[in-house]
């Protein structure tokens, strides 16, 4: 298994507060990657990385931001907790970022904003 | 932009039968083509991927072709098992930077004993 571990599993937040998740990898690879996993849309891209302090938008990064200072942690903030965003957030790592490459997931966070 | 359409689930079939989840993709250029399969309270994991046009990929008994004429990557199994069942995401990258990945919405596949 690949070394990818995400903290916390669980968390339950309310309406306005903002959350932190956070993401570690032991495999020293380049890339990383937030997804959010809904019923019916499958996952979908957040922010991805591509080496420290090197980030970009995904497809739903309204609401969230992230950081990465060290190659091995990512985190994800969700600035503002809204009830939307209640879902199943899992982290990525891949090794190359040219197409192609095997993406290797994390167990994922499971947060409810009430 | 990209998309993928994979069957709606759940597919509930009795162990031994076949399998075939339908996936159909829209994308620029030749994008890659993964199948990703999600157990229980876990991560995905890759299943099998194909990178180019005709190319077929397979695992665990699993296959499915890449058909670039009509644009389909679907998943078979010619007889499947009770520990089979989990949720099944078709998924593509386009070549390029970032190697990102948009998926369907994902198949739950059930089978009985």
């Amino acid at each position: 298994d690949a070394g990818i571990t995400q903290s916390p599993r669980h968390k339950v937040t309310e309406t306005g507060t903002p959350v932190t998740l956070r993401c570690h990898q032991t495999e020293n690879h380049r890339y990383m990657y937030w997804y959010r996993q809904d019923p019916g849309h499958g996952l979908r891209l957040i922010h991805y990385s591509y080496g420290v302090k090197d980030t970009d938008k995904g497809e739903v990064s309204d609401g969230y931001s992230v950081s990465r200072s060290k190659t091995e942690d990512f985190l994800l903030t969700l600035e503002s907790a809204t009830s939307s965003q209640t879902s199943v957030y899992f982290c990525a790592i891949s090794e190359g970022g040219t197409g192609g490459e095997k993406l290797f997931f994390g167990s994922g966070t499971q947060l409810s904003v009430l | 932009g990209d998309s993928v359409t994979q069957m709606e689930g759940p597919v509930t079939l009795s162990e031994e039968a076949f399998l075939t989840i339908n996936c159909t993709y829209t994308a620029t250029g030749y994008p890659s083509l993964f199948w990703y399969v999600q157990y229980p309270g876990e991560g995905l994991q890759l299943l099998l991927k194909a990178t180019k046009a005709d190319d077929k990929g397979s695992n665990k008994g699993f296959e499915a072709t890449y058909r670039k004429e009509t644009t389909s990557f679907h998943l078979e199994k010619g007889s499947v098992q009770v520990s089979d069942s989990a949720v099944y995401f078709c998924a593509l990258s386009s070549n390029g930077a970032g190697n990102m990945l948009t998926f369907g919405g994902g198949t739950r596949l059930m089978v009985k004993p």
